[in-house]
């Protein structure tokens, strides 16, 4: 079966706390696309990270950061020094290549950022 | 930056009424697709499309539901006779032919009377 987990549903910090948002995958696939979305208020869906199933390096765009971790099949997103800005719906999103290409979903993490 | 754009951005119909939801995606991207988005759930797969054909198609996109690229740039998704469950935000996204990366629209929030 092909499932993203992302057990908190929502999560409130205050203005400058740093803050996880986890992500548990299932896949039998050997081959696969991890992403990130954010989803403001708005709306729209905003992408913010791919990750491939061979790379598993750590990546850090600024405030953000990644940590993909294949032996425990997760992918957790972690922003520093959150900000009012950063609240949002956040998705965890697979794609398993060696299928087709649509992606599942999984069903969010909303976060708040109180000032 | 290049963008995916949707219209409408908002729609209200009657139930029972047909409904066509445009998309115009990324200029040279070759793979299409559309998601919807009940109210407060997730995001979930209805149809792809590639090389004027659908790819795969899940199991809530039904008889009612089809789509088509008229023409070089537009890419819709037409719903039959709306059900008020039809009421969802729907996504348009496309990819390049070596892109695994799929650009999403800002999305049309469907509501069904």
């Amino acid at each position: 079966a092909q499932k993203v987990t992302q057990a908190q549903t929502e999560i409130s910090v205050v203005e400058k706390e740093d803050v996880t948002l986890d992500c548990v995958y299932e896949t039998r696939d050997t081959t696969y696309y991890l992403f990130w979305y954010k989803q403001p208020p708005s709306g729209e869906l905003v992408f913010l990270i791919r990750r491939n199933s061979f790379d598993e390096q750590n990546e850090i765009s600024g405030r953000y950061s990644w940590n993909f971790q294949k032996s425990t099949s997760s992918f957790n997103f972690t922003i520093t020094a959150s900000q009012v800005v950063d609240s949002a719906v956040y998705f965890c999103a697979l794609i398993p290549l060696n299928r087709d290409d649509k992606i599942i979903f999984g069903k969010g993490t909303r976060l708040h950022i109180l000032p | 930056e290049p963008e995916v754009t949707q219209t409408p951005s908002h729609q209200v119909t009657q139930m029972g009424q047909e409904v066509i939801l445009r998309c115009v995606p990324i200029s040279n991207h070759l793979y299409f697709y559309w998601y919807r988005q009940i109210l407060g759930q997730k995001v979930e797969f209805l149809v792809s499309f590639y090389n004027n054909e659908i790819s795969e198609k899940s199991e809530i996109f039904d008889d009612q539901f089809s789509v088509e690229r008229p023409d070089g740039s537009n890419f819709t998704l037409k719903i039959r006779s709306t059900k008020l469950e039809d009421s969802a935000m729907y996504f348009c996204a496309s990819r390049g032919q070596r892109q695994e990366t799929q650009y999403f629209g800002p999305g049309t929030r469907l509501l069904v009377l």
